[in-house]
């Protein structure tokens, strides 16, 4: 059990600029979450797949968000003509999907937008 | 309002003390209760993870979850500096899959 990878763990750009983030869930756990924490609060839902679908999307997720997780594998998150306001951690969840098996988080990217 | 509402602290405590966090929630579908601890620029970590209304102990660490008063509580006995993080409790319903986040409370554990 390797644990949830997310890459990059920084990401500074300029206002206006798109970006990607990647994350790689534990083996074998067919759900998988996007969350945004901004300083101070707790995360905050924005996606979930299970396997390659994404079945629920929150009204945080702007249409310039978008998600993709194409063999039900690693997903990413691309972010499209930043605002200062998407300056936040990224962090992305996954579970097996049983109710019995909790979330387990990765260590997120950090997004700063100049 | 929001659906879940938790002290930011932040808390102060002697080593070796017994600390209590808590969270009140509004929601009454929630049914799964978790505890993630989290240090500075690094993700949740999971605590605790309890099904409805009971306790549960790991080590340390005791979860309470009393559903009747949409309460739940997490206990760490002998506290350690270790322990200095925020921890935040999280929620969920049965129909919905997605995590209601506290907003985390601050604990510091001075040696």
């Amino acid at each position: 059990d390797t644990g949830v990878s997310q890459n990059p763990r920084h990401k500074i750009t300029k206002r206006g600029q798109n970006v990607t983030f990647r994350c790689d869930p534990i083996s074998e756990h067919n759900r998988l979450y996007w969350y945004r924490q901004t300083l101070g609060q707790g995360p905050e839902f924005l996606t979930y797949f299970q396997n390659e679908a994404q079945l629920e999307k929150s009204r945080l997720l702007s249409d310039r968000f978008s998600a993709e997780r194409p063999k039900g594998s690693f997903s990413t998150l691309e972010i499209q003509r930043t605002e200062q306001g998407d300056s936040a951690m990224y962090l992305c969840a996954s579970t097996s999907g049983r109710e019995d098996q909790p979330q387990h988080f990765g260590d997120g990217t950090r997004l700063s937008i100049l | 309002q929001k659906e879940v509402e938790q002290d930011p602290g932040p808390l102060s405590v002697p080593e070796g003390a017994i600390v209590s966090l808590n969270c009140t929630y509004s929601n009454s579908a929630f049914q799964y209760f978790m505890w993630y601890r989290q240090y500075s620029r690094k993700g949740p970590e999971l605590l605790m993870y309890t099904y409805s209304s009971g306790n549960k102990e790991d080590g340390r660490f005791t979860a309470q979850v009393d559903k009747s008063s949409k309460y739940i509580s997490l206990f760490i006995r002998d506290s350690q500096p270790s322990d200095s993080a925020t921890y935040l409790c999280a929620m969920m319903g049965t129909g919905r899959r997605a995590l209601t986040f506290g907003s985390g409370t601050r604990l510091q554990v001075q040696p």
